[in-house]
């Protein structure tokens, strides 16, 4: 399996509402990642998790509550959304080391709406 | 902090011909990894090929070839033998070696149009 799996692939959701983003990867990857990505825009560090712990926030709001249950499965958890918060959410993973080559394997994305 | 600069917004080739995306960087470090992606319409970021900094020998995988050029700080990516399938999005990253650093460093992007 080489795959990172994103569910759902597209979400519209009120500012009141909570939801949450799923992401699942089975290639033995400890380090998992959410990116946030604006049209015609590179994707933007939110958070990273590494063994299973947040190592980084790139000072993302709390309306953002990520989650890594275990190795294999990250989450983000979405609630009192604004409309700017609207875009694609990327989850990625890697291995820790640089030794197979560094680089990530993404998701394909979650459109997200915020009405 | 390192920082990548990819300076074209936007290109167009013609089908079966040969286009370069150039990309420079700036990093004080001696050993990293850079690397291109391409997103196509269907949004997935899909990496299209890497280098390791302390490989002097060009990358190559199939059509994309990179001219990596360390002294002077750049990666361009050529392909070649354009297909339709290549429109997309094209992203040079960077990669720091060091431990606690697993943030992908992304170029703004640039997008390539390949006409038939």
């Amino acid at each position: 399996d080489t795959e990172v799996t994103q569910t759902p692939k597209h979400l519209v959701m009120g500012m009141t509402n909570k939801k949450s983003l799923k992401c699942e990867q089975h290639m033995g990857h400890r380090a998992m990642y959410w990116y946030k990505q604006k049209a015609k825009k590179p994707p933007e560090l939110m958070f990273v998790y590494s063994y299973e712990k947040l190592s980084i926030n790139e000072s993302v709001p709390s309306r953002f509550s990520p989650e890594c249950p275990n190795s294999s499965l990250l989450n983000l958890h979405l609630h009192a959304l604004q409309p700017e918060d609207s875009a694609l959410y990327l989850c990625a993973s890697s291995h820790i080391s640089l030794g197979p080559g560094g680089g990530y394997t993404f998701g394909s994305g979650t459109r997200l709406t915020v009405v | 902090a390192q920082t990548v600069t990819q300076s074209q917004p936007e290109m167009s080739v013609q089908e079966a011909e040969t286009v370069t995306l150039s990309c420079t960087y700036d990093t004080s470090e001696s050993d990293y990894y850079l690397f291109w992606y391409k997103q196509p319409p269907s949004r997935q970021m899909i990496l299209v090929i890497r280098q390791e900094a302390y490989k002097q020998q060009n990358a190559t995988e199939n059509r994309f070839s990179v001219n990596f050029q360390k002294a002077a700080k750049s990666f361009s990516l050529k392909i070649s033998d354009s297909q339709l399938g290549d429109a997309a999005m094209y992203f040079c990253a960077y990669r720091s070696p060091q431990g606690g650093s697993e943030k992908l460093v992304f170029g703004k992007g640039m997008k390539l149009t390949v006409n038939p």
